[in-house]
């Protein structure tokens, strides 16, 4: 496509389950992120993805968090255990990134889960 | 670490008046970038405007411009003729640079302004 897709567009689950969310960056962009939206609040970081250089997990915030990147394009973010606290709009932006003079972050939708 | 600070939570303005958001950020760094990017409703982020902190002049995209102030690390954004389509969110954000002018991708943003066009 030609824009970062993300799915499932709207997550409601119960307290305690594991969550999945998808992020397909722009084809070609090596660079990919992962952040948080709270209601009303502006964008938490949560990891970041160069390439084939270890990842920037420096935002996760517990490690019920994990994020992997397959083949270097498709992302998947995974929530363990999920609790209320987790209820949040998660967005996914990719960059040409590597080095790249275009600095330009790309925005998917944003999954929005609630956690029940 | 980079902080970045919108002391404006809401703002509203008239249709084709100019509105200016204010931004402010703290960081150690001498070279980066900042950015403004709207989210409207749809949740849909998108750049409206970006500054090289190496470059004096002012960055202007149409009816949007900014008065970028490198010492007072502040970074303001004007939007002149302002639309109905303009109401939306409006997050600022730091990116730090590497040497050459190369990026690393971390964007740190600012809480937000919630700007309302109305007619």
């Amino acid at each position: 496509g030609a824009g970062v897709s993300q799915s499932p567009s709207n997550k409601v689950t119960e307290k305690g389950k594991d969550v999945e969310l998808r992020c397909d960056p722009i084809s070609g962009h090596t660079a990919l992120y992962w952040y948080r939206q709270s209601l009303g609040q502006g964008l938490e970081f949560l990891i970041y993805f160069q390439g084939n250089s270890a990842p920037d997990k420096s935002g996760l915030p517990s490690d019920r968090f994990s994020a992997e990147r397959t083949g270097g394009s498709v992302s998947t973010l995974t929530i363990q255990r999920t609790q209320q606290e987790d209820s949040a709009v998660y967005l996914c932006a990719s960059s040409p990134g590597g080095g790249s003079l275009n600095t330009e972050a790309f925005f998917g939708q944003g999954t929005r889960l609630t956690v029940v | 670490a980079q902080t970045v600070t919108q002391s404006q939570p809401e703002m509203s303005v008239q249709e084709a008046e100019t509105v200016t958001l204010s931004c402010t950020y703290d960081t150690s760094e001498s070279n980066y970038y900042l950015f403004w990017y709207k989210q409207p409703p749809s949740r849909q982020m998108i750049l409206v405007i970006r500054q090289e902190a190496y470059k004096q002049q002012n960055a202007t995209e149409n009816r949007f411009s900014v008065n970028f102030q490198k010492a007072a690390k502040s970074f303001s954004l004007k939007i002149s003729d302002s639309q109905l389509g303009d109401t939306a969110m409006y997050f600022c954000a730091f990116m730090k640079q590497f040497a050459g002018g190369t990026s690393y991708g971390k964007l740190t943003f600012g809480q937000g302004t919630i700007l309302t066009v109305h007619p």
